[in-house]
This record gives structure tokens, sequence and C-alpha cells, in this order.
């Protein structure tokens, strides 16, 4: 069964920093990755996805994460937080087209001034 | 730029009672679902809807449950009873048939059972 491992729930950086938050997959197939994020009180915005393309994936809001499939993970990151960022973000995966997202516990991303 | 909406923002009940949640999905999308997440917790899938049918659901979507898609645009979860466990944000998603596997969530419905 597919799932998702978000290592540390929540993430404390300084204003400029580099931001890394963890993601690990499970999958017995090619996996669709996403990283979701979620400002307080509202919904869940698309950052960036991995469809089997290119491994490194540009966002929106200056993320990016890589795919490595021999560590079978999608960690994002980005170079310089900014305040703005601080939110929570989920990873998930889908295993086929029109299947259920799987989330991760979602990390929660702290930025301090 | 073409959105996922949902109504009511917020929705109080008495447990019980039964309640509509009503989401729009964009336009041209085929593919629907309905998510859930409960306070301080993850994003859980609920059901997945395709032409005209439930297409994959989870154990948390029992017999309390159903969807429905009544016209051309909305798509609809009801909860038959709610318990107070059914209190939570309530996300609608819709995806196209073909391209990038994304789905578009719309802002949530928060349900609260009393």
């Amino acid at each position: 069964a597919q799932s998702v491992t978000q290592l540390g729930s929540h993430v404390s950086v300084s204003e400029g920093a580099l931001v890394l938050l963890r993601c690990n997959y499970s999958s017995s197939v090619p996996p669709y990755l996403f990283w979701y994020v979620q400002y307080p009180n509202q919904g869940l915005q698309l950052l960036l996805k991995y469809t089997s393309a290119a491994t490194l994936v540009k966002g929106i809001n200056g993320f990016e994460a890589e795919f490595k499939k021999s560590e079978t993970s999608f960690h994002l990151t980005k170079p310089s937080a900014h305040m703005s960022d601080a939110a929570e973000y989920f990873c998930a995966v889908i295993p086929k087209q029109g299947g259920k997202l799987i989330f991760g516990q979602g990390t929660e991303l702290s930025v301090k001034p | 730029e073409p959105e996922v909406t949902q109504t009511p923002s917020h929705q109080v009940t008495q447990m019980g009672q039964e309640v509509i949640l009503r989401c729009v999905p964009i336009s041209n999308h085929l593919y629907f679902y309905w998510y859930r997440q409960i306070l301080g917790q993850k994003v859980e899938f609920l059901v997945s809807f395709y032409n005209n049918e439930i297409s994959e659901k989870s154990e948390i979507f029992d017999d309390q449950f159903s969807v429905e898609r009544p016209d051309g645009s909305n798509f609809t979860l009801k909860i038959r009873s709610t318990k107070l466990e059914d209190s939570a944000m309530y996300f609608c998603a819709s995806s196209a048939v073909s391209g990038g596997y994304e789905q578009f969530f719309g802002p949530g419905t928060r349900l609260t059972v009393l």
C-alpha cells in the first residue's frame, strides 16, 4: 500500500534561512507526488507536483523539490525563508490517475524574524 | 482562474441531524473527491466519484455518508445522522480526466457537531 511519511511535525527557521521539509514515500508503482500548502483557516493550495518528468520540480513562491527514487524521497526546499511561508505543508502521493491523494501528517513551518 | 467552491463555509449542527455539504467543482473536470481533516490531524480521503458513481471510498465512508451529483455543476456530501466525531473540515476537490493528476481543492466547510 502507498504511504507518505513526513519527518518533523514542526520545523522552525529564521527569516532568510534555508527551508527543508522532508517527505518519504512508499510505493510499488511509479508515484505521482505533490506538495500542498495550507495557510491558517484556508484550503489546500498546490505548491508543486512530480509526474515522472524532470526530477527537480519547481513550484510557486520559490519552492522546489527533488524526486530521488533511490531514497524514495521528495523533500521540499526553499533557499531563503520569508515570514509569509509560515503555514502547514503536506506531502501527498497518488497511485493512479483519478485515484485518491494519500497525505502525510503535515509539517508546520514557523519562520522567526 | 477557475476554482472549486464550497458552501457553507461553516456549518453548526446538533448530533443526529442530517447535513449536506455542497461543492461546485471546476466545470470541465470529471473526477470529484471529498476529504476531511479533523483538527490537528492529517487530511483523509473519504470518497471519489467518476462517471456518476463512486469509484473508491475509505472505511470512514460508511452508510451514514452519501454523495450525489444532482445536476451538471454541484457535488454534494450528505451525512445522515451526524456524530460528534464528524466535526472536521471537509474539503471537496476535482481533477481533469487527463493531464497532471492534479487535484484542485475548495476552501473547505468547517462542520461542528454539538
